[in-house]
């Protein structure tokens, strides 16, 4: 089975510039959720979605961060415009609907803003 | 918002020896997860945690659910250097599938 998979895997980007991340859940999973990784703040959530709507975007920085999934086997998060700061790795986890919800996580998308 | 503390930050032991990390939160959680992640990957889920004063294993990993639902702990028997890496609790307050707050990692570095 194949697991959470993220593109890309590296992206480097001016600030300024308009940043798309993609995410595809494991098969069969419900919740679809962002986190970003930094070495000062460690692993927070930004968003999840349960069957393609968005349940929590408390965790979404600002208004230049959007996140959509407009069908159950594809998200995405978009930065516009992108600032340094937003430097990080970025990650997709997804769980299933029933059972005992334990997330899996992707291989992380690393965004350097220069 | 919810904090997990998790210690120690890092840890250097000789291989064979045994590893103890654990988490402590302010409030109470309603599960544990443990999680391992390697150098340019995302997180891999160890063990996970639902019920207080729970004892779980996966091979020479044992995770504990703390009485008090306010703490977990992990422990790695007998390490190996395949065991490096920077290891994770996360937590959940809610009893669906909210999200995760995760504590800062124990960097685990082995001296063969």
């Amino acid at each position: 089975d194949a697991g959470v998979i993220q593109s890309p895997r590296h992206e480097v980007t001016e600030m300024g510039q308009e940043v798309t991340l993609r995410c595809k859940p494991i098969s069969g999973h419900d919740y679809l959720f962002w986190y970003r990784q930094t070495m000062m703040r460690g692993l927070e959530l930004l968003i999840y979605f349960n069957n393609n709507v968005p349940i929590d975007d408390s965790g979404m920085p600002e208004d230049r961060f959007s996140a959509k999934m407009p069908n159950a086997s594809f998200s995405t998060l978009k930065i516009q415009p992108s600032e340094p700061r937003d430097s990080a790795v970025y990650f997709c986890a997804s769980s299933p609907q029933t059972g005992r919800y334990e997330q899996y996580f992707g291989p992380g998308t690393r965004l350097t803003v220069t | 918002g919810q904090q997990l503390n998790q210690s120690p930050q890092s840890m250097f032991i000789q291989e064979g020896e045994d590893v103890s990390m654990n988490c402590t939160s302010s409030s109470i959680f309603n599960t544990w997860l443990w999680y391992k992640q390697d150098p340019g990957e995302g997180p891999v889920l160890l063990i996970a945690l639902y019920k207080a004063g729970e004892l779980t294993s996966n091979g020479r990993l044992t995770a504990q659910f703390g009485i008090t639902r306010k703490d977990s702990f992990l422990n790695i028997s007998a390490s190996i250097p395949s065991d490096v890496g920077i290891y994770f609790c996360a937590g959940r307050e809610g009893g669906g599938a909210d999200g995760l707050t995760f504590g800062k990692g124990t960097h685990l570095i082995i001296q063969p």
